[in-house]
């Protein structure tokens, strides 16, 4: 199995600053994945973050907005730029490894609670 | 365009009853559905699915797909308070349904 951790946990930022969210994987995965949930809703795609190329962003998500580096194949970062209040959301980072079924299993970070006042 | 449908939203049982909860899907090109079980902030992997038939996680949880008529159930039997969560579908490269909310009450 693979385990992830995200940091911050959770942040309480000012609308149009920026935040950094930094993913740790303790194995070496090829995809990393970054998802949205906003409050009672389920998670969205933001990007997959291939290491050595740039992110694959979704419909409604583009790179200015939620700029990703992906340096080595167990860390990424997910940016979220010039923050409104509607950017208010649990963002997690996800992985597929390997897992006791034997087969790939998808693996999700603890995520980051972002608040935007 | 892909899309995964959840029902029921919500549910709410008591402990000892068995659940099904459904999840429909309109997929291009099907590569695997995947259930997720999510508490509080992280969801947990349930399944994969990837061709019809049944494949089971635990004594009590057990998935079936149908790739002709493009859905899965999930089914949780003899449901314990521990039950209670948002189960979630996703589809492929993951995109998500909107969950199932599940209450199990003692």
């Amino acid at each position: 199995s693979a385990v992830i951790s995200q940091k911050p946990s959770r942040d309480i930022c000012q609308r149009g600053t920026s935040l950094t969210i930094q993913c740790q994987v303790d194995s070496q995965v090829t995809m990393m994945f970054w998802y949205r949930q906003q409050p009672g809703q389920s998670l969205t795609l933001i990007a997959t973050a291939n290491q050595g190329s740039e992110a694959t962003y979704e419909s409604g998500f583009v790179i200015d907005k939620f700029p990703i580096s992906r340096p080595n194949l167990t860390f990424s970062t997910l940016t979220v730029s010039n923050m409104s209040p509607e950017d208010s959301s649990i963002y997690l980072c996800s992985v597929r490894h390997s897992g006791t079924s034997g087969r790939n299993e998808q693996f999700f970070g603890p995520g980051t609670r972002l608040t935007v006042l | 365009e892909d899309k995964v449908v959840q029902s029921p939203l919500s549910l709410v049982v008591h402990e000892g009853d068995t659940v099904t909860l459904n999840c429909s899907y309109e997929v291009t090109n099907f590569r695997s559905l995947l259930w997720y079980k999510q508490e509080k902030k992280a969801p947990t992997f349930l399944f994969m699915l990837t061709s019809s038939g049944i494949e089971k996680k635990s004594g009590r949880l057990s998935s079936i797909l149908d790739k002709k008529e493009l859905f899965s159930i999930l089914n949780i039997t003899a449901t314990q308070t521990g039950d209670s969560a948002v189960y979630l579908c996703a589809l492929n490269d993951m995109r998500f349904g909107a969950g199932t909310r599940l209450t199990v009450k003692p």
